[in-house]
């Protein structure tokens, strides 16, 4: 079965410096991969997705994310972070149109 | 036009009460969701319509009935709930294809309070 692990619940960091969430994925063949933000009571915003054209992967906002199978990881960074930043952040894996969502990992940015 | 709407925005009703939550998109996908999410997790799927017939319940309580009238809209009606049942629900919808997956795009939610 495909699922994906948030390794932090949690990462703090000062505005303008470097973002890194980290998300771990089990599959047994090629997954899709997505990462979705969403800031406090709104929905779920798509940031970017893997679908195996790319091992790197731009989406919104400056994020990006790496497809590193030896590694079976999919973490997401960003140079620089924004106030707007601050959010909850999903990881998930998608198996044939059934998303399987990570637990999150709520980013906090700090003036 | 990406866009999914839901209405109403907020939702406060009492456990005896009949209510119906409304998704809408125009964006001719062919699958839509219904996920509850409580606070501080990730969103729990509920039901799948995939071309306007439900294909997947994640054993749901019936107090909770879904509807797709036609392949834009999706409802939720909702009939004896308890407090417990409180939380956002959010609506998605994305293309169906064979094998692999689309992106779902995501409303921004109702959230619903049952005192």
């Amino acid at each position: 079965a495909q699922s994906v692990t948030q390794l932090d619940s949690h990462v703090s960091v000062s505005e303008g410096t470097p973002v890194l969430l980290r998300c771990n994925y089990s599959s047994s063949y090629s997954p899709s991969l997505f990462w979705y933000v969403q800031h406090p009571n709104k929905g779920l915003q798509l940031l970017l997705k893997y679908t195996s054209a790319a091992t790197l992967v731009k989406g919104i906002n400056g994020f990006e994310a790496e497809f590193k199978k030896s590694e079976t990881s999919f973490h997401l960074t960003k140079p620089s972070a924004h106030m707007s930043d601050a959010a909850e952040y999903f990881c998930v894996v998608s198996p044939n149109n059934d998303m399987r969502f990570g637990a999150g990992t709520r980013l906090t940015v700090k003036p | 036009d990406t866009e999914v709407t839901q209405t109403p925005k907020h939702l406060v009703m009492g456990m005896t009460n009949k209510k119906s939550l409304k998704c809408e998109q125009h964006m001719g996908h062919r699958a839509m969701y219904w996920y509850k999410q409580k606070a501080k997790k990730p969103p729990e799927l509920m039901f799948v319509y995939s071309y306007e017939k439900l294909s997947i319940n994640e054993s749901v309580p019936s107090r909770f009935s879904p509807e797709c009238p036609n392949s834009s809209l999706l409802n939720l009606h909702l009939h004896a709930l308890q407090p417990e049942d409180s939380a956002l629900y959010l609506c998605a919808s994305s293309p169906l294809q064979a094998s692999g997956s689309y992106e779902q795009y995501f409303g921004p939610g109702t959230r619903l309070t049952v005192t």
